[in-house]
């Protein structure tokens, strides 16, 4: 089993729709959670990053953890075309800051 | 031109064969990483430095040599490709391990015959 379980889709939504995308972690050592976008045949870029529960908005994007039930969720408010993408979670325990990586969840908004 | 950056984009080669892959950032970033890319795997860590001379193995280092004596390269090296290295691989650079970005370039597509 992997430290970090996400869902690899697809998720196919229509424009305007509310996407909820989620990961479970098995580490409770985890402390930092990412959310990296990647479009297709390109590096990823951070999206969202949060330290220990709670939730963190960022324009159309919300990221909340859940410590108690290790679940990661990635909100995205009005979602567009150019949302599109894969959609990757990561976490990362303090001692050593290096994030473990979800699979990824293919992301696809049609107009 | 600032940032991360990987060479070749592509490249194909047989088995047997040594490759290696160039990754090259111009923040100055003490951690730089190594991860391969795979469907139905996500991304996996090959091998990471936390500062030049300073390499330690990832997830799946076997295969994969690494080096880093110059703060801003960290070369990645298959001694002698096999068909399972066929992958994407990604350099990604970071600078103070607990609030600072991780980086990604832009993948180096590798195919081995």
């Amino acid at each position: 089993q992997k430290e970090v379980e996400q869902d690899p889709g697809p998720l196919s939504v229509p424009e305007g729709a509310i996407v909820s995308l989620n990961c479970t972690y098995s580490n409770s050592a985890f402390q930092y959670f990412m959310w990296y976008r990647q479009y297709s045949r390109k590096g990823p870029e951070l999206l969202m990053y949060t330290y220990s529960s709670g939730n963190k908005e960022d324009g159309r994007f919300t990221a909340q953890v859940d410590k108690s039930s290790k679940y990661i969720s990635l909100f995205i408010r009005d979602s567009q075309p150019s949302d599109s993408a894969t959609y990757l979670c990561a976490t990362a325990s303090g001692g050593s800051y290096i994030p473990t990586f979800g699979r990824g969840t293919s992301l696809i908004v049609h107009p | 031109d600032a940032g991360i950056t990987q060479s070749p984009r592509y490249k194909i080669t047989e088995t047997g064969r040594q490759v290696t892959l160039m990754c090259h950032q111009t923040w100055s970033h003490s951690y730089m990483f190594w991860y391969r890319q795979d469907l139905g795997h996500g991304l996996r860590l090959i091998y990471y430095s936390a500062a030049a001379d300073i390499t330690d193995k990832g997830e799946v280092p076997d295969g994969y040599v690494v080096s880093r004596s110059k703060t801003e390269n960290f070369p990645l090296t298959l001694e002698s490709a096999t068909r399972s290295q066929t992958s994407v691989y990604f350099c990604a650079s970071r600078g103070s391990p607990s609030t600072d970005t991780q980086y990604f370039g832009p993948g180096t597509r590798l195919t081995v015959l």
